[in-house]
């Protein structure tokens, strides 16, 4: 399985940044969450959103007001629009792959959510 | 909403046990994934749930969780094992996941 990001370049603050993923090697109808996360240079990683095959999704609070995921299953593909992009989301995208479990433990039963494939990561800068 | 803490960094001699450590209210309710993240690489998935390794991953990486702490550790650290270390779980309050701040592991 592998993901491809893509992206047109450079953004202008107050502009929107788009970005499409490719997946290869697997369908994005099968039971997996199709995920971007960024990284502003010398940060930590940030989750930004998700996205089922059937259109649900789920969005970092943080971001939820200026972030749209979309998926394109004709093309295997989902995206990304940020909105009202300033220098502060200048940022490395990476889409990946999630995945969830769930174990019985200690008379509890526990979830957990995994990425597992990850693309490369693109780079993004807002700048004028 | 639920906030994972890490220890900025972490030092380890080489081929010795290293454990990196993840706290939050999250962690009660779900275990953690945790990823490994090389200099100008994208992360990669070391070590998820309670007991699984993806393929590849070397068995020195192990997890482990008890009540709001999940811990990585690495049995017999090896040089390739410079990085940064992000735990990951999900958010008590609402569909969405969150990530710890991240530990830079060092190799002495």
């Amino acid at each position: 399985v592998q993901l491809q990001e893509s992206g047109p370049g450079p953004v202008k603050p107050s502009g929107t940044l788009s970005l499409n993923c490719a997946v290869s090697g697997d369908s994005i109808d099968n039971r997996y969450w199709w995920t971007w996360v960024r990284q502003s240079p010398g940060k930590g990683l940030e989750w930004i959103g998700e996205i089922y095959h059937d259109g649900t999704t789920n969005y970092n609070p943080a971001l939820k007001t200026r972030v749209t995921i979309s998926v394109d299953k004709s093309k295997n593909q989902f995206s990304l629009k940020l909105s009202s992009v300033t220098a502060a989301d200048t940022a490395v995208f990476y889409c990946a792959r999630r995945g969830s479990n769930g174990v019985s433990s200690g008379g509890g039963y526990y979830y957990y959510y995994y990425m597992d494939v990850w693309g490369k990561g693109t780079t993004v800068t807002v700048s004028s | 909403s639920s906030e994972l803490t890490q220890d900025p960094t972490v030092s380890v001699a080489l081929g010795q046990t290293v454990k990196i450590t993840c706290q939050g209210d999250s962690l009660r309710t779900y275990y953690a994934s945790w990823y490994q993240q090389r200099p100008r690489q994208a992360p990669t998935l070391v070590f998820y749930g309670k007991i699984n390794r993806p393929s590849g991953i070397p068995d020195r990486f192990s997890g482990s969780n008890s009540g709001s702490t999940a811990s990585l550790t690495i049995t017999g650290t090896q040089a390739e094992d410079e990085a940064d270390y992000y735990c990951q779980s999900r958010d008590i309050s609402g569909n969405h996941l969150i990530f710890g701040g991240g530990t830079k592991l060092t190799v002495l």
